[in-house]
């Protein structure tokens, strides 16, 4: 079965700190992954994406993640915060048989000035 | 390009009422999905349209859910006798065609049923 685990609820660093936001996932095929920033009062809006070849990826604003298949894991990572950073991080499976994606609980990040 | 576009973006009802909630896709895209967001249950996928098609419903409660699709620019979600469980954040994401399609989100209509 699909799944997705973000293991941290909640991430606190200060800013100018560097982040890791932690995801694994399972699937048995190709995995198709994401990761979505959520602001407050706000829809989803897609930080990268991971579909094949070079396991790091870059997306918006620094981040950058890192596919591994033999730890199935999607990290998301940047390596300075800013305060306009906090916000809720989702980490997304599509499963490409079906289209159907898959949502990780969620970690907020909470930037401390 | 305006996003996806959802309205109304509070709606509150009280016990049995009827709720409708509309999501306008991105022009040009083919694929419509619905969500479903509350603090204990997460992201919930709900249903999926693809060319107007109801593709995949699993997600969608038995009773009292309903979406359409009655043409390209607009999806409905339909909440028959609200009940206060159903207080959630809705969600609508649209998608281009093909197999790296990423989803765009609206914002969410925030629905809260007294």
């Amino acid at each position: 079965a699909q799944s997705v685990t973000q293991p941290d609820a909640r991430v606190t660093v200060s800013e100018g700190a560097s982040l890791q936001l932690r995801c694994k996932y399972s699937y048995s095929g190709t995995p198709y992954l994401f990761w979505y920033v959520q602001y407050p009062r706000q829809g989803l809006q897609l930080l990268l994406k991971y579909y094949s070849g070079d396991p790091v990826v870059q997306g918006v604003n620094g981040f950058e993640a890192e596919f591994s298949k033999s730890n199935s894991s999607f990290h998301l990572r940047k390596a300075s915060v800013h305060w306009s950073d906090s916000a809720v991080y989702f980490c997304v499976l599509r499963a490409n048989s079906n289209n159907r994606i898959f949502f990780g609980d969620g970690t907020q990040l909470v930037v401390k000035p | 390009n305006a996003g996806v576009i959802q309205t109304p973006r509070h709606k509150v009802t009280g016990k049995g009422q009827e709720a409708t909630l509309w999501c306008e896709p991105i022009s040009g895209h083919s694929a419509v999905f619905w969500y479903r967001q509350t603090i204990v249950q997460g992201l919930e996928f709900l249903t999926y349209f693809r060319n107007q098609a109801p593709i995949d419903d699993s997600g969608m409660p038995k009773e009292r859910f309903s979406a359409q699709m009655p043409n390209q620019s607009h999806s409905t979600l339909k909440i028959q006798s609200t009940q206060p469980q159903d207080s959630a954040v809705y969600l609508c994401a649209s998608s281009p065609t093909g197999n790296y399609a990423e989803q765009f989100f609206g914002p969410g209509t925030r629905l809260t049923v007294l």
